[in-house]
């Protein structure tokens, strides 16, 4: 139980092209998502947490307007990088929250991520 | 001073040794503590989760945590090349959001 996919896997696209990563909860419904960055060698860093139904809440330093979150439904959050540059090159990796399991409250269940460069 | 520190090491031992993985915090509102274990390229992988105090054992892993330390570890028996990754430690205080270590790089060596 508690699998969370994402897709694409990787992508690779031109400088100033948008690109929307997919995170879906199969086997459980997550009121909430989350959405990190991982730099080569550095830990996680949270961007965003999602909220089905609402508005996401950003971190400090994440630009909304550029990492649009939508949160339609209890088993799907997107991520769309829009206008994307170089620098925008990282792996993304979202996460769930099993919250009807309920034992692991504070427990998250991480996808596999997504490969972004931008050229 | 970070929230919590964990040496990135990396860490190498020879197959079948214990390891000793470790993580330091300076909240005293943390309540919840979990191991992740990250292979290259991959998604973390929840390994281990304990709520305040105490041990807990699954097959070869066991997790400790000490809050009067404010220290956890996470140790590993009988290591395998497999358990070769990166281990990150997490914890909350119930907020739903993880605050998490750097990662601490293992190499098994066979």
């Amino acid at each position: 139980g508690a699998v969370v996919s994402q897709h694409p896997s990787w992508v690779i696209c031109k400088s100033g092209t948008s690109v929307k990563i997919e995170c879906r909860s199969l086997d459980f419904q997550a009121t909430t998502m989350f959405w990190y960055r991982q730099f080569p060698k550095q830990s996680l860093m949270l961007m965003a947490t999602s909220n089905e139904g609402s508005k996401a809440t950003y971190e400090q330093g994440v630009e909304k307007d550029k990492f649009l979150i939508n949160h339609a439904s209890l088993t799907l959050s997107t991520l769309t990088v829009t206008s994307a540059h170089p620098e925008d090159s990282s792996f993304y990796i979202c996460s769930a929250r099993d919250e009807v399991a309920g034992r692991h409250e504070e427990t998250q269940y991480f996808g596999p991520g997504t490969r972004l460069l931008v050229l | 001073q970070k929230e919590v520190e964990q040496d990135p090491g990396p860490l190498s031992v020879p197959e079948g040794a214990i390891v000793s993985l470790n993580c330091t915090y300076s909240n005293s509102a943390f309540q919840y503590f979990m191991w992740y274990r990250q292979y290259s390229r991959k998604g973390p992988e929840l390994l281990m989760y304990t709520y305040s105090s105490g041990n807990k054992e699954d097959g070869r892993f066991t997790a400790q945590v000490d809050k009067s330390s404010k220290y956890i570890s996470l140790f590993i028996r009988d290591s395998q090349p497999s358990d070769s990754a990166t281990y990150l430690c997490a914890m909350s205080a119930g907020s739903y959001q993880l605050i998490w270590g750097a990662g601490t790089k293992l190499i098994i060596k066979p």
